[in-house]
């Protein structure tokens, strides 16, 4: 069975700190892995999406990474701001003819405090 | 660009009563997909459309619910009866086919069967 699992839950940080959020997946056959980040109240905003040639990726202050073989991305957020305060959700895409298979993570919800 | 409209932005109804959601994608964008969100199990894809096709309708958890696409600009979720457990918040979001795969979600409709 496909499965994403994001870790911590949450997490709360002081402004201006750096953070590592994680995403293990057990999707198969792999096509590509995305990071959204979700402000509260609205819909998730696409911050990556890297397939399974590519191992880092950044936005900005985002630097998603991706290890294909043990199955595991981080997204880290250097010099947080209150901005970065938000759900982060990991969602893995499996290749298929004909099917658009997405397999979502709960998301961890990151508290950038003053 | 308006981004995905999604109305109403708030629906609070009672149990055994119809309930419609409506979207507008993106223009030009030729997928269309129907997400519910809830804290106990995140982000889920109910249903998507390619070119107004509904293409994997796996998602939708039972025959109360009904999806419609009848052009490129319109989209309705229906739930008929509603049940307090269908309290959530549904999303929509649209992409181009040929992109980096990308969707643009709207900002939501929470909805609260009482």
């Amino acid at each position: 069975k496909n499965q994403v699992e994001q870790s911590p839950q949450s997490l709360i940080i002081l402004e201006g700190k750096n953070c590592t959020l994680q995403c293990n997946y057990t999707v198969s056959p792999f096509s590509n892995l995305r990071w959204y980040k979700q402000d509260t109240g609205r819909g998730p905003v696409s911050l990556t999406i890297m397939t399974f040639s590519e191992n880092t990726k950044s936005n900005g202050r985002y630097t998603a990474t991706l290890d294909a073989d043990t199955k595991q991305s981080s997204l880290h957020i250097t010099a947080s701001q209150l901005s970065d305060s938000a759900s982060y959700i990991c969602v893995v895409s499996a290749s298929g003819a004909g099917s658009y298979q997405l397999t979502f993570g709960k998301g961890t919800k990151l508290s950038v405090i003053p | 660009d308006a981004g995905v409209i999604q109305s109403p932005r708030h629906e609070v109804t009672e149990m055994g009563q119809e309930v419609t959601l409506r979207c507008k994608p993106i223009s030009g964008h030729d997928y269309l997909f129907w997400y519910r969100q809830t804290m106990m199990r995140g982000l889920e894809l109910l249903i998507y459309f390619n070119n107004n096709v509904p293409i994997d309708d796996s998602g939708m958890p039972e025959d109360r619910f009904s999806a419609k696409m009848p052009n490129a600009s319109f989209s309705t979720l229906k739930i008929q009866p509603s049940e307090p457990r269908d309290s959530a918040v549904y999303f929509c979001a649209s992409r181009a086919s040929g992109s980096s795969e990308t969707q643009y979600f709207g900002p939501g409709t929470r909805l609260l069967v009482l």
